[in-house]
């Protein structure tokens, strides 16, 4: 089982700042990593998938970049809205074919 | 959008009953998986299907089971619940064929072996 890690694993922010998390993955027998979404009592949402490196993506006030060399992602949400209270999980897919997920990060943004 | 059902969303049962969990997508995808997940942990995969008749074992052990006779359909069966069955249950179904292999995910079932 391949290690990927989320930090933090949870935060609490103010509606209207911005924030981040960092999602690490092995740098070896990369294909891919994902970003899903989860909200509680609903399906994980893919977001993000992202190839190579250097990769950034943009989808409103959510972003994402990808360094697989150091084996890094980071997720940015600007300006919170209530709305983006979830769990973010990143998913390592590498060229075995599998996925491995983090452990998630919380977020909750306080109006 | 994706679109991928589990039934049940919640279930509190015995130990010793038989149960099964129940996994339907309707995107035509070959690929289908299950995963499991205990409170603050990682997804850990469990099973996974490549199509119809095909199906393996995931990284995480797991005494469940599983069948593939329908595309659309992937249910996982426990012949003797356990309370160290209790977890969150995740389905999800992919497109092998497309460039990112991105795996769509059903609402869950929570298990709970009393």
């Amino acid at each position: 089982i391949l290690n990927v890690e989320q930090s933090p694993q949870s935060l609490h922010v103010q509606e209207g700042d911005s924030t981040n998390f960092t999602c690490s993955f092995p740098s070896s027998n990369f294909y891919a990593l994902h970003w899903y979404r989860w909200e509680t009592a609903k399906s994980p949402e893919a977001l993000f998938v992202m190839t190579l490196n250097g990769d950034e993506k943009k989808k409103g006030r959510i972003s994402a970049t990808l360094n697989t060399k150091e084996g890094y992602s980071y997720l940015y949400i600007k300006g919170s809205q209530p709305e983006d209270s979830a769990t973010y999980l990143c998913a390592f897919h590498w060229t075995g074919n599998q996925f491995y997920f983090g452990t998630g990060t919380s977020l909750t943004v306080i109006p | 959008e994706a679109d991928i059902y589990q039934t049940p969303r919640y279930l509190v049962i015995g130990t010793g009953k038989k149960i099964t969990l129940e996994c339907s997508q309707t995107m035509g995808h070959d690929k289908m998986y299950w995963y499991q997940q205990d409170p603050g942990m990682e997804l850990h995969l469990i099973h996974y299907s490549y199509g119809v008749n095909s199906t393996e074992k995931g990284d995480l052990s797991s005494e469940s089971t599983v069948s593939r006779i329908r595309t659309e359909h992937f249910p996982l069966t426990l012949e003797s619940a356990r309370p160290s069955h209790t977890s969150q249950y995740l389905c999800a179904s992919s497109d092998p064929y497309s460039l990112t292999d991105t795996q769509y995910f059903g609402p869950g079932t929570r298990l709970t072996v009393l």
